[in-house]
């Protein structure tokens, strides 16, 4: 049982170049969002995918593309990197209810990217 | 537009007081609030939630208040270890119709345990 799962961690782009980010979840979970941090500061919403079939736009889209190819993935595209998407990446998934919590929420371990 | 937003960038407490984190919230339509705690180089970490109906919940040496008259969320954590130094973000959930549940975060408080 993986929980969240990204890949890469760590990339370097230059200006103007694409990547897709993927993330797995192995929970079972329907709802998968995608984060960005910045250095010092808070997360914000880039897209969510609320169930496979279905993705919303969230805080900061603008420069993103993502995909919900099925339960378990959901990928963040970047057509054409900027210097400003420089930042730390983070999918988390949204499930039901646990013993512990009335939403059991799980982070993945993050995509460092740097766009030079 | 909606927001999360947090009192106190950083707070320093010494190592067995308890700490206190703030947290103003501008949408009175949240369903849930999330406390997490993200660990340098990692990602947030659950800690506990609080459904909108609800004024307070326990966990284990942690506290969530919640007062919706001011928009007000707190996370109390008791005698305070230096593995608690973090910081810690609070986040509001919003039920949206067919479009399922989103997530917003506030700024965040950065921990400090001084031994």
């Amino acid at each position: 049982n993986a929980g969240v799962t990204q890949t890469p961690k760590f990339q370097v782009l230059k200006t103007g170049q694409s990547m897709t980010l993927q993330c797995a979840q192995d929970m079972n979970h329907n709802s998968m969002y995608w984060y960005r941090q910045d250095p010092g500061m808070g997360l914000r919403l880039i897209y969510y995918s609320a169930s496979e079939g279905t993705t919303d736009k969230g805080e900061v889209p603008n420069g993103y593309n993502v995909s919900r190819l099925n339960k378990r993935e959901f990928s963040l595209r970047l057509e054409s990197a900027a210097p400003s998407q420089t930042s730390v990446y983070f999918c988390a998934t949204l499930g039901g209810a646990t013993l512990g919590s009335y939403n059991e929420q799980f982070f993945g371990p993050g995509t460092r990217l740097t766009v030079l | 537009g909606e927001s999360v937003g947090l009192h106190l960038p950083t707070l320093s407490v010494q190592e067995g007081d308890n700490s206190i984190i703030n947290c103003a919230y501008s949408n009175s339509a949240s369903d849930y609030f999330i406390w997490y705690k993200q660990e340098s180089g990692k990602g947030p970490q659950f800690i506990i939630d609080i459904r909108s109906n609800m004024d307070k919940r326990q966990g284990q040496r942690v506290t969530v208040l919640l007062n919706k008259t001011v928009k007000h969320l707190s996370l109390q954590i008791a005698a305070t270890q230096p593995g608690d130094s973090a910081v810690y973000f609070c986040a509001e959930i919003l039920r949206i119709k067919a479009a399922g549940n989103k997530l917003t975060f506030g700024g965040g408080t950065r921990v400090l345990v001084k031994p």
